[in-house]
């Protein structure tokens, strides 16, 4: 069983368009990462998050760490296709720490 | 550049070669990991060191074998490898070994024949 589950697994969009992705655990973690990774390199660390409610934004990229400490999602707006990539949520539940399995972004021209 | 370096990049080898895959890490960080990527399979974690000591390791098969001589440098020595071993092999480190911020090198890409 995963215990950081990631939705979607897959999405293609068209470039302008946003989107959400999603981060979900029956855990309280004490904080959760994401990370973006592109093809034959390692995950590069986008944000790391550590309040209940915090929002922090990146350029484009909007991250928020739910109110319980159990969830989190990254918004983009406008995707460009420089934001084609694998994007991976982690964190630590104050014991050990876990990845998600990923989703997959593919923004087409 | 992310500050942790991995080498080689790519390698290919038979199911009787011994191969060593280094990391090396300039961050000043406390704890080291390798991790492994498989097509369709999400991040598996298969050791952690801090501060030059094992502190875990996921039933990993014996044939990988770690080794951390210091902090900055950490080691994944490949003996009699199967072909289910090919695989991304990933090198990461954090300030402390609950690994928030990890920061990984680019990783090494392993074919066995």
């Amino acid at each position: 069983t995963q215990l950081l589950e990631q939705s979607p697994q897959f999405l293609s969009i068209q470039e302008g368009e946003n989107l959400t992705v999603y981060c979900n655990s029956s855990s309280v973690f004490s904080s959760l990462q994401w990370y973006r990774q592109e093809p034959g390199e390692g995950p590069v660390l986008l944000v790391t998050v550590v309040t209940g409610g915090e929002v922090k934004k990146l350029k484009r990229l909007t991250f928020q760490f739910g109110d319980a400490r159990k969830d989190s999602s990254l918004h983009i707006t406008a995707a460009q296709p420089g934001d084609t990539g694998l994007y991976l949520c982690a964190g630590d539940d104050f014991n050990k720490f876990y990845f998600g399995s990923g989703t997959k972004l593919n923004v087409k021209p | 550049e992310t500050g942790v370096t991995q080498t080689p990049r790519h390698l290919v080898m038979g199911m009787t070669n011994k191969k060593s895959l280094k990391c090396e890490q300039h961050l000043g960080h406390n704890a080291m990991y390798w991790y492994k990527q498989s097509a369709k399979k999400p991040l598996e974690l298969m050791f952690v060191y801090s501060l030059e000591e094992r502190v875990e390791n996921n039933s990993v098969p014996s044939r990988f074998s770690p080794e951390c001589p210091n902090s900055s440098h950490l080691f994944l020595h490949l003996h009699t490898l199967q072909p289910e071993d090919s695989a991304l092999y990933l090198c990461a480190s954090s300030q402390d070994v609950l690994g928030r911020s990890q920061y990984f090198g680019a990783g090494t890409r392993l074919s066995v024949l």
